[in-house]
């Protein structure tokens, strides 16, 4: 089957770095997308990769590694705002998109 | 860059009744839209993949006759929630997919209808 895995919540302070991990099993590929999400919210389109390295915007980077089936979603200088899911989704061979459950992201001052 | 509206934003309907959500996307084409159904807590569900011109395809589980969707346009998409009870009571969120940039390409996302049903 497909899956998906990202931790499910994770904690960092205000002003810090956080790494937010991924990693997949699907049948084919064809790209990686990270969204943020606040709470009652609908998501928000962060990043996509499709190539394997590091794609750098802003205070938000986002990597893929292909034969590992892992990418990152790395965040800088942290605000409060950025308290929300993160949620990892692969569009697999047919190009379905398969979404991961999230990763609750709490900020503390 | 690529807008997605949907309405409306929220809607509390009595059990039995039909309610109909729209989701239009503003300034782009999309043959293909996508309807979500998120629990609170948990994560995106996708409940069905609308298709302009043609019948939608439901995911496993998804009523057909229960969630009736339209796509009659390529910027249109109608979720009409029929007879509706409380377990129904969700976050419906609509995507769709430019279809001038590729099947590859991300999807936006419309505000999400809060559904309440009494």
């Amino acid at each position: 089957g497909q899956n998906i895995d990202q931790p499910t919540e994770m904690t960092a302070t205000e002003g810090a770095i956080v790494q937010i991990n991924c990693t997949y099993q699907t049948s084919g590929f064809n790209g990686l997308f990270w969204y943020q999400q606040h709470a009652g919210e609908a998501p928000t389109f962060l990043s996509y990769n499709v190539l394997d390295g590091l794609e750098e915007k802003g205070r938000f980077s986002s990597f893929l590694s292909r034969s590992k089936g892992y990418s990152y979603l790395l965040l800088k200088e942290l605000q409060m705002k950025d308290s929300a899911s993160y949620l990892c989704a692969v569009i697999d061979s047919n190009y379905q998109l398969i979404w991961g459950a999230g990763t609750k992201l709490i900020i503390k001052p | 860059g690529a807008v997605v509206s949907q309405h409306p934003s929220w809607v509390i309907c009595k059990s039995g009744t039909s309610v109909k959500i729209e989701c239009r996307s503003l300034d782009f084409q999309a043959t293909t839209m996508f309807w979500y159904r998120q629990f609170p807590k948990q994560s995106l569900m996708l409940m069905a993949t609308s298709n302009e011109g043609s019948k939608a395809t439901y995911e496993q589980g998804v009523e057909k006759d229960k969630f009736l969707i339209n796509h009659a346009s390529l910027t249109l998409s109608t979720l009409t929630v029929t007879s509706a009870h409380p377990e129904d009571s969700s976050f419906y969120i609509c995507s769709a997919r430019d279809r001038g940039k590729g099947e590859s390409s991300p999807l936006h996302f419309g505000n999400g209808t809060r559904l309440t049903v009494t």
